[in-house]
């Protein structure tokens, strides 16, 4: 059975203090990897997807990164409105599109 | 712009009641999916439609329905609403036809509370 387990649960953060969350990942056969922010009271913001091991993607102060096992997003001085949770997900096997997701991670960044 | 929407954006009923959540998406995407979310658990997906007159089960789909007469809508319905189903629900849409590997993007979300 595919699984996905995000690490850790919640984090706090000053601002400007880096640090990274953990996405680890068990499927048989990866299609992709996405990386999801998700603010109280709304839907699931893309930010990436990963295709293959060794790929980085970056935006602004996140940088996303992939190995056969796990996917880290990395976050460079993060600022108070990088607070939210970040939702990991996993398309894996064939036939269709479906997105298996951990629980996310809560990022609390204060000033 | 285009853009996907969910209505209402919050609702509460009574157990054994007939509920729609309606789902909208102008981006002309041909698959659409419903989730729900609820602490611990993550997302999980209820249905999905790959395009018109289709529709598929997905990891939770016991006490719901889809039904897709057009590109742009996906009504999800529950047809005897009961209190586990309390939840937030999403919709969400993805461009490829067929088997692809491709970005679904999330509407805003209906919270339900069944009581």
């Amino acid at each position: 059975e595919d699984q996905v387990t995000q690490s850790p649960e919640a984090l706090r953060l000053q601002e400007g203090e880096s640090s990274s969350l953990n996405c680890s990942y068990t499927v048989s056969g990866l299609r992709g990897l996405f990386w999801y922010r998700q603010d109280p009271g709304k839907g699931p913001e893309f930010l990436f997807t990963l295709y293959s091991a060794g790929e980085e993607k970056e935006k602004e102060r996140l940088k996303a990164t992939l190995t056969k096992k796990e996917s880290f997003l990395h976050i460079t001085a993060p600022k108070p409105e990088d607070s939210a949770t970040y939702l990991c997900a996993v398309q894996a096997g064939t036939g269709f599109q479906k997105l298996v997701f951990g629980t996310g991670t809560r990022l609390l960044v204060s000033p | 712009d285009a853009e996907i929407t969910q209505s209402p954006r919050h609702k509460i009923t009574e157990t054994g009641r007939q509920v729609t959540l309606a789902c909208h998406q102008t981006w002309n995407h041909n698959n659409m999916f419903w989730y729900r979310q609820d602490l611990g658990h993550g997302l999980r997906l209820i249905h999905y439609s790959y395009g018109v007159q289709d529709t598929n089960k997905g990891e939770v789909s016991d006490g719901y329905s889809v039904s897709r007469s057009n590109t742009e809508d996906l009504p999800l319905t529950l047809e005897s609403a009961a209190s586990s189903q309390t939840s937030v629900y999403f919709c969400a849409s993805s461009e490829s036809a067929g088997f692809g590997t491709d970005t679904q993007y999330f509407g805003p979300g209906t919270r339900l509370t069944v009581l």
